[in-house]
């Protein structure tokens, strides 16, 4: 079974600053990891995804996240967030081979002008 | 990418009332589907695995004969909530994917509130 955890559940920032969103995985296969974004009252928006290769995935809006199977996490990180960027952020495993993900209890990125 | 759509965006019933939740595939056919449910400030819980043709596999915990699933086509699943209660009151999300390893698509999710 796989589980996710995301320590911080709101993280204010100030517009312009960096910002990392922390998502650590317990799993006993291998896995796909992914960040997804979701703005209020709306569905969940990929915004990034490790499935293998490089271990820093590039995503959209500006946001990156690097894979770490020593420590077992994938955090999301971006150099200058704007307003726009407030939202709840979760991250999700799924197993290789299946499609069904499971949801960290996600993070409330608040960014103050 | 592709395009999930779910419908209706928003529904308010009264309590002992079933409730129909579509959601669609717009551009590609989805050999899978996935439910999920979100409590307020929860994350998303998966309800259940619907694959075309055969039936739905409930997550435990999750009332089958409360929360029926369908998935008659390639393009279509739907979730009815029957007998709702308010304690129902959530919001519920799709996703479809092509099958083993591809991206799973999010629906924009039906805010269900039973009154």
């Amino acid at each position: 079974a796989q589980s996710v955890t995301q320590l911080d559940s709101q993280v204010p920032v100030f517009e312009e600053a960096p910002v990392e969103l922390r998502c650590n995985y317990s799993s006993s296969v291998s896995v796909y990891l992914f960040w997804y974004v979701q703005y209020p009252n709306q569905g969940l928006q990929l915004l990034l995804k490790y499935l293998s290769g490089s271990t820093l995935v590039k995503g959209i809006n500006g946001f990156e996240a690097e894979f770490n199977k020593s420590q077992t996490s994938f955090h999301l990180r971006k150099p200058s967030v704007h307003i726009s960027d407030t939202a709840e952020y979760f991250c999700a495993v799924s197993s290789l081979g299946a499609n069904n993900l499971f949801f960290g209890t996600g993070t409330r990125l608040t960014v103050i002008p | 990418g592709a395009v999930v759509s779910q419908h209706p965006s928003r529904v308010i019933c009264k309590s002992g009332t079933s409730v129909k939740i579509e959601c669609r595939s717009l551009d590609f056919q989805a050999t899978t589907m996935f439910w999920y449910r979100q409590f307020p400030k929860q994350s998303l819980m998966l309800m259940a695995t619907s694959n075309e043709g055969s039936k739905a596999t409930y997550e435990q915990g999750v009332e089958k004969d409360k929360f029926l699933i369908n998935h008659a086509s390639l393009t279509l699943s739907t979730l009815t909530v029957t007998s709702a209660h308010p304690e129902d009151s959530s919001f519920y999300i799709c996703s479809a994917s092509l099958g083993r390893n591809t991206e799973a698509f999010f629906g924009q999710g039906t805010r269900l509130t039973v009154v």
